[in-house]
């Protein structure tokens, strides 16, 4: 089945420093969403992607659809503490497919 | 329309009890989707609905699993004998599909978690 690897699993970083975290797949994907989760709480969706190659910033938060649709990055600049939570990426083939989640990257942000 | 809306939050039960979820989706949207997660996973897919029709089950959705969408507004998912296995959150997000394409956006709500002791 389909399967999305994150990277990297957590990271530490100092406030005001940028963050990168990427997911890559073993299948091709139409859509790519990134989403934020707080403990307790369901996913917040950040941000959508619908075609490779496509750049789409919201914010402190750029994303990229990869070329080849298999891989995509989030990159959080100037981090403030609440951005601190879990990152999935999430990968849909088509309407007709369910959303393929990530394991998740563990963001923690040392004030 | 404040967004998807699950209940309860919590749900503490014994061991063999049988538990019920609901989920309100977003009024509009015609694709409901359930998932489980346990910590330190991302989302595991569980099944969907497109109005009221159930399209299609993950084979983590055992026999003691059900789940209904009665009039194709909210939907329920029942764990009947619930085991220690069971304890997790369960998420419900909805969507809305015009046409059958990949430009959809999955919103969730705030999750049930299921605690079996």
């Amino acid at each position: 089945g389909q399967q999305l690897n994150q990277s990297p699993q957590s990271m530490f970083i100092q406030e005001g420093e940028d963050v990168s975290m990427n997911c890559t797949s073993s299948s091709i994907f139409n859509t790519w969403l990134w989403y934020k989760q707080d403990p307790g709480e369901g996913p917040v969706l950040l941000i959508a992607l619908y075609k490779a190659g496509e750049l789409t910033s919201n914010g402190r938060l750029t994303a990229q659809f990869g070329i080849t649709r298999k891989d995509s990055f989030l990159n959080i600049s100037a981090s403030i503490p609440s951005d601190v939570g879990i990152y999935f990426c999430a990968g849909l083939f088509t309407g007709n497919t369910p959303l393929v989640f990530g394991k998740g990257t563990r963001l923690s942000v040392i004030a | 329309d404040t967004g998807v809306s699950q209940n309860p939050r919590h749900k503490i039960t014994k061991r063999g009890q049988n538990v019920t979820f609901r989920c309100d989706p977003i009024s509009e949207h015609n694709r409901l989707y359930w998932y489980r997660q346990t910590l330190g996973q991302g989302p595991e897919f569980l099944t969907y609905f497109q109005n009221e029709a159930q399209l299609e089950k993950s084979r983590l959705l055992s026999d003691r699993f059900s789940a209904e969408r009665p009039k194709g507004s909210f939907s329920t998912l029942e764990i009947q004998r619930t085991e220690q296995g069971d304890s997790a959150m369960y998420l419900c997000a909805s969507s809305l599909i015009i046409v059958v394409a990949a430009n959809t956006e999955a919103f969730f709500g705030q999750g049930t978690r299921l605690t079996v002791v």
